[in-house]
């Protein structure tokens, strides 16, 4: 069974803070990578995604991804109250395979 | 370009009936996922296809069925239902296989 692996939460993190989300995967032969944003009562939308090892910056948005740790993680800078949602991992190798979730609180 | 739209929103079902789900992918869009997502089970693979094959299912029963069209557009069917198929069933479309998905609204059905 290939899974993703996330810490459910909450984190919690003062407005302006970095939060740090990480993510596990046991699919070694995982080719793709990706960061979704999820608000309450809504569809996930795509972040980032990032394919090679390293970092890949978007705006306030880093990723990293370790392929030998088998481990990726997502930085939000200056983070925002409306940062505050539930952050999935995916990683898609066979297909795409969603981590439970990190529950992410900007407290203000 | 428009996004990925999923009909109907909102679905009552009683248990036993059967009901089919549509999606219409973003247009040049040739993948399309299926989800189901419970609170308590996070988000569940269903089924992949990529121009008109399944490519694969996930550990669902075989009450659990669906399709792509020549346009891509995808249906998925679930006959028989039972009340632990009520959940949000997500449709999400990209434009091959490894490359993002982008999510639709879903469609909230509710079995009583």
């Amino acid at each position: 069974q290939k899974e993703v692996e996330q810490n459910s939460g909450p984190l919690s993190v003062p407005e302006g803070a970095i939060a740090s989300l990480n993510c596990t995967y046991s699919d070694r032969g995982s080719q793709s990578f990706f960061w979704y944003r999820q608000y309450s009562g809504k569809s996930p939308e795509l972040i980032m995604s990032i394919y090679s090892n390293g970092d890949k910056e978007d705006g306030r948005f880093t990723a990293q991804l370790n392929k030998a740790s088998q481990y990726v993680s997502l930085l939000i800078r200056d983070s925002q109250p409306s940062d505050s949602a539930t952050y999935l991992c995916a990683s898609y190798g066979q297909n795409f395979v969603f981590g439970p979730g990190t529950r992410l609180s900007v407290l203000p | 370009k428009a996004g990925v739209t999923q009909t109907p929103r909102y679905l009552i079902k009683t248990r036993g009936q059967q009901v089919t789900l549509s999606c219409s992918p973003i247009s040049g869009h040739r993948s399309v996922s299926w989800y189901q997502q419970t609170p308590g089970q996070g988000l569940q693979f269903l089924f992949e296809y990529f121009s008109e094959t399944q490519r694969n299912k996930g550990n669902f029963p075989g009450r659990f069925s669906g399709r792509q069209f020549s346009n891509s557009r995808s249906e998925m069917n679930v006959s028989t239902l039972e009340l632990g198929d009520s959940a949000l069933y997500l449709c999400a479309s990209s434009r091959g296989l490894y490359y993002e998905q982008y999510f639709g609204p879903g469609t909230r059905l509710t079995v009583t």
